[in-house]
């Protein structure tokens, strides 16, 4: 079945410094894949998808599918506080039962002034 | 445009009590979902329906879940009996329809069983 592989958390960083979440998935079909941010007690929102070979950018987020290694890695060049969060990255396989939704685990990321 | 909607917001019960938890989904959106967010965990789809009916429930306990779309709009998620592992977030959520559509979350029901 489908899998979806994140980095251990939790990733803590000051403000301003580099993000990199790594995302790395298992899936036999072709697939959407997404990123979800979910703050403390909200729900999971929607921060950016892609499809194959496609970047994509989202408030200074950037994921770049590569489908040689099976990832789709979130990047931010420089942190705020309001990025503290806990990051999902999800994959959609177009022939599973109704395209169901896979998450990973998630990744807490705490941004410290 | 508004939200998924979904009640109680918060519920405490006793194990083997059961609970009921309703969801509106947004206007027009024909699948609907229910995933299970445990503590720590990444959201984890109990069932899924297009319309009224289920496109995929491998993941629902259904010895004590059970989940209905009667008119293809709201939907119920009941629990009967519950157990303490079932202390979690029960998040209800809706897409347009099956493809590569946006899924949008409610708030969520936070069930806690004592």
């Amino acid at each position: 079945g489908d899998s979806v592989t994140q980095t251990e958390g939790p990733v803590t960083l000051p403000e301003r410094a580099a993000l990199t979440l790594n995302c790395t998935y298992q899936s036999s079909y072709s697939t959407f894949l997404f990123w979800y941010v979910q703050y403390l007690n909200k729900e999971p929102e929607l921060l950016l998808k892609s499809s194959e070979n496609q970047e994509t950018d989202s408030r200074g987020f950037q994921a770049s599918p590569i489908k040689s290694d099976s990832s789709f890695h979130l990047e931010k060049p420089s942190v705020q506080l309001s990025d503290s969060a806990v990051y999902y990255c999800a994959l959609r396989d177009f022939k599973a039962a109704g395209n169901k939704l896979t998450f990973g685990g998630g990744t807490r990321v705490l941004v410290k002034p | 445009e508004a939200g998924v909607a979904q009640s109680p917001r918060y519920k405490i019960i006793e194990k083997r009590q059961s609970v009921a938890f309703w969801c509106n989904p947004i206007s027009g959106h024909a699948t609907l979902y229910w995933y299970q967010q445990i503590l720590g965990q990444g959201p984890k789809l109990l069932i899924q329906f297009q319309n009224n009916g289920v496109v995929d429930d491998s993941q629902l306990p259904k010895d004590r879940f059970s989940a209905e779309r009667l008119k293809g709009v709201d939907s119920t998620l009941k629990i009967q009996p519950a157990k303490l592992e079932d202390s979690a977030v029960y998040l209800c959520a809706s897409s347009l329809g099956i493809s590569g559509n946006t899924i949008y979350f409610g708030e969520g029901s936070w069930l806690t069983v004592v």
